[in-house]
């Protein structure tokens, strides 16, 4: 079974602050992805990475994936109440397996006023 | 467009009971999947299909079965409900390969009692 680790696995931080979320593996991905999920609903998708070393921006957010395609990372700037949910990594690993995602457990985010 | 529906949105059971958790999607996508999402555990997928008449099992076959008529629909079968199969379910689906963006649906919550 692969593993994908996420940290923290909560954070609690004021509104303006800057945070990074890490979500790690020990085998290769072949695409990342990055879900936001809020409490009573489904997860919805951020963004997608795909090459080694890519960069995308949504926004305040900044996602990375590493260079070995074995971790990626969302930074948040000057965070807002609004960014408060569940945010979850979930891959696709290189070698095939089950046609299906592979998920983190998640980073709780809050983010207070 | 809808996008993906689940019923009920809540359930109670009793160990040994049966129930079908219903998803149908309308945006004609391929692919579709069952995850469960417990607490503090990320989402683990149950099954998935990659077109009406094809399924197959993902990492937490056991205790559930599927199936997929149409392209639209794919239940979620319990045959003999257990405490351990207490969770959220989700149904989700996506237009062709799983790294496309799977739209997820609200969710299904059981508990066995």
């Amino acid at each position: 079974t692969q593993l994908l680790e996420q940290s923290p696995q909560f954070l609690s931080i004021q509104e303006g602050e800057n945070l990074t979320v890490y979500c790690n593996s020990s085998s290769v991905f072949s695409s990342l992805q990055w879900y936001r999920q809020e409490p009573g609903e489904g997860p919805v998708l951020l963004v997608t990475v795909v090459t080694g070393g890519e960069v995308k921006k949504l926004k305040r957010l900044t996602f990375q994936f590493g260079d070995a395609r074995k971790d990626s990372s969302l930074h948040i700037t000057a965070a807002q109440p609004g960014d408060t949910g569940l945010y979850l990594c979930a891959g696709l690993y290189s070698g095939g397996g089950a046609d299906g995602l592979t998920f983190g457990k998640g980073t709780h985010l809050i983010i207070q006023p | 467009n809808a996008g993906v529906t689940q019923t009920p949105k809540f359930r109670i059971l009793k160990i040994g009971q049966s129930m079908t958790l219903q998803c149908t999607q309308d945006m004609n996508h391929n692919y579709m999947y069952w995850y469960r999402q417990d607490p503090g555990m990320g989402l683990k997928l149950i099954y998935y299909s990659v077109g009406a008449g094809i399924t197959d099992k993902g990492e937490v076959p056991n205790g559930y079965n599927v199936s997929r008529s149409t392209t639209e629909d794919f239940p979620l079968r319990l045959e003999l409900a257990a405490p351990s199969q207490t969770s959220v379910y989700f149904c989700a689906s996506s237009y062709s390969q799983v790294q496309e963006t799977q739209y997820f649906g609200p969710g299904t919550r059981l508990l066995v009692l």
